[in-house]
């Protein structure tokens, strides 16, 4: 079943701009990722917070980990065209190597 | 880095056929992996973990006959959609755990379009 929400659910930039997207979950976690998916393809892994971590950076992407709220945010900063994509969050319980739980996903567009 | 192979990557049948799509860990070893399928513009929902050597875990709701996973090597996982219905045509992506010890990181294969006439 799905872990929860992401808003917002499209997102419509200019190149340059900083993006953010959010994510919220229901459940105790071991750790959150983010992945993307560029249309028709499979999952690329972008980073990993674990639950004791509050923020966490790579290259241009921050993302930071509110365990008390159960929610996360992605931010892009100085977006490229090339960043066009759709962004899930996903979540892994606690105990054992389980599957991941998919949020609903962002699609985000830069315009060049 | 690790990768996920899967084919093929879009498949055409008709009504009432069977499809096998095939998820091949390429320089590791999987004893675990997942099929997830989506929708167009959903999320993924977990399908299934494959367990090499035994049988597989089914999510709630998900038919087991309908859906035949086999996983007889720790580099080859198969899913066969049986007697595929239009209902079926979806996404399916197979993933296994890579990265650092510990971490449950995923690694995906690329998907198979499925499109059932």
């Amino acid at each position: 079943s799905q872990q929860g929400e992401e808003d917002p659910q499209a997102l419509s930039i200019q190149e340059g701009e900083n993006a953010t997207m959010n994510c919220s979950y229901k459940t105790s976690i071991n750790n959150l990722q983010w992945y993307r998916q560029n249309s028709g393809r499979g999952l690329v892994h972008l980073i990993l917070i674990r639950s004791n971590e509050r923020e966490k950076h790579s290259g241009r992407l921050r993302v930071t980990l509110d365990t008390s709220k159960k929610s996360s945010s992605l931010l892009i900063t100085a977006s490229r065209a090339a960043d066009t994509a759709s962004y899930f969050c996903a979540t892994a319980g606690i105990g054992g190597r389980r599957a991941l739980t998919f949020g609903s996903g962002t699609r985000l567009q830069v315009q060049p | 880095g690790a990768v996920v192979s899967q084919h093929p990557s879009w498949v055409i049948c008709k009504s009432g056929t069977s499809v096998k799509i095939e998820c091949r860990s390429l320089d590791f070893q999987a004893t675990t992996m997942f099929w997830y399928r989506q929708f167009p513009k959903q999320s993924l929902m977990l399908m299934a973990t494959s367990n090499e050597g035994s049988k597989a875990t089914y999510e709630q709701g998900v038919e087991k006959d309908k859906f035949l996973i086999n996983h007889a090597s720790l580099t080859l996982s198969t899913l066969t959609v049986t007697s595929a219905h239009p209902e079926d045509s979806s996404f399916y992506i197979c993933s296994a755990w890579t990265g650092l010890s510990g971490a449950n990181v995923l690694t995906f294969g690329a998907g198979s379009r499925l499109t059932v006439l």
